[in-house]
């Protein structure tokens, strides 16, 4: 059993869509991550929340963190063929303890 | 800096043999962490180094599978005797300090095919 649920495992859209993928736990978050992962690379950070209800910009990705630190989403705006990829989201059940990694929504942006 | 550094790029052995990974994380680095990642099972943590020593090791699948790291610049994965359902992506990591904030740096992985 997965700690950390991803949805969609894929998506597929036409530059320009908007998008939005999840990540859910039972579990309860002292901070999680998402990263970006390319093809033949490993996974490069792109935010970390640590509030409950936080929410971060990084251009058009807007990154949530669920008020219970349960859950979080990534929305992207106006996607763009260099947006595809793994998406991975990563959390740390309390301060100190590893990164648990889902198992990723591979996104493909179609020109 | 020319980040996580990971060798080979590509390997692809025969079942039996020895396998060997090797990873150079980035200078200054305290923490490092060895990663599987396949299809079915996603990202998994295999074993993670602070200060050169291990701390968890309760990711390696079997005895088969050892990490050394002799230095602070140095870590090496070992899997004896290798078999095909060891066939991965296999990922080195480091970061300054682990408490679920710490940023981890990612090499660019080695690509493992037992045949």
């Amino acid at each position: 059993t997965q700690l950390l649920e991803q949805s969609p495992q894929f998506l597929s859209i036409q530059e320009g869509e908007n998008l939005t993928v999840y990540c859910n736990s039972s579990s309860v978050f002292s901070s999680l991550q998402w990263y970006r992962q390319e093809p033949g690379e490993g996974p490069v950070l792109l935010v970390t929340v640590v509030t409950g209800g936080e929410v971060k910009k990084l251009k058009r990705l807007t990154f949530q963190f669920g008020d219970a630190r349960k859950d979080s989403s990534l929305h992207i705006t106006a996607a763009q063929p260099g947006d595809t990829g793994l998406y991975l989201c990563a959390g740390s059940e309390t301060s100190g303890s590893r990164l648990t990694f889902g198992e990723g929504t591979q996104l493909t942006v179609n020109p | 800096d020319a980040g996580v550094i990971q060798s080979p790029r590509h390997e692809v052995t025969e079942m039996g043999q020895e396998v060997t990974l090797r990873c150079k994380p980035i200078s200054g680095h305290d923490y490092l962490f060895w990663y599987r990642q396949t299809m079915m099972r996603g990202l998994e943590l295999l074993i993670y180094f602070n200060n050169n020593v291990p701390i968890d090791d309760s990711g390696m699948p079997e005895d088969r599978f050892s990490a050394k790291m002799p230095n602070a610049s140095f870590s090496t994965l070992k899997i004896q005797p290798s078999e095909p359902r060891d066939s991965a992506v296999y990922f080195c990591a480091s970061s300054i300090g682990t408490g679920g904030n710490e940023k981890l740096f990612f090499g660019s992985g080695t690509q493992l095919s037992v045949l």
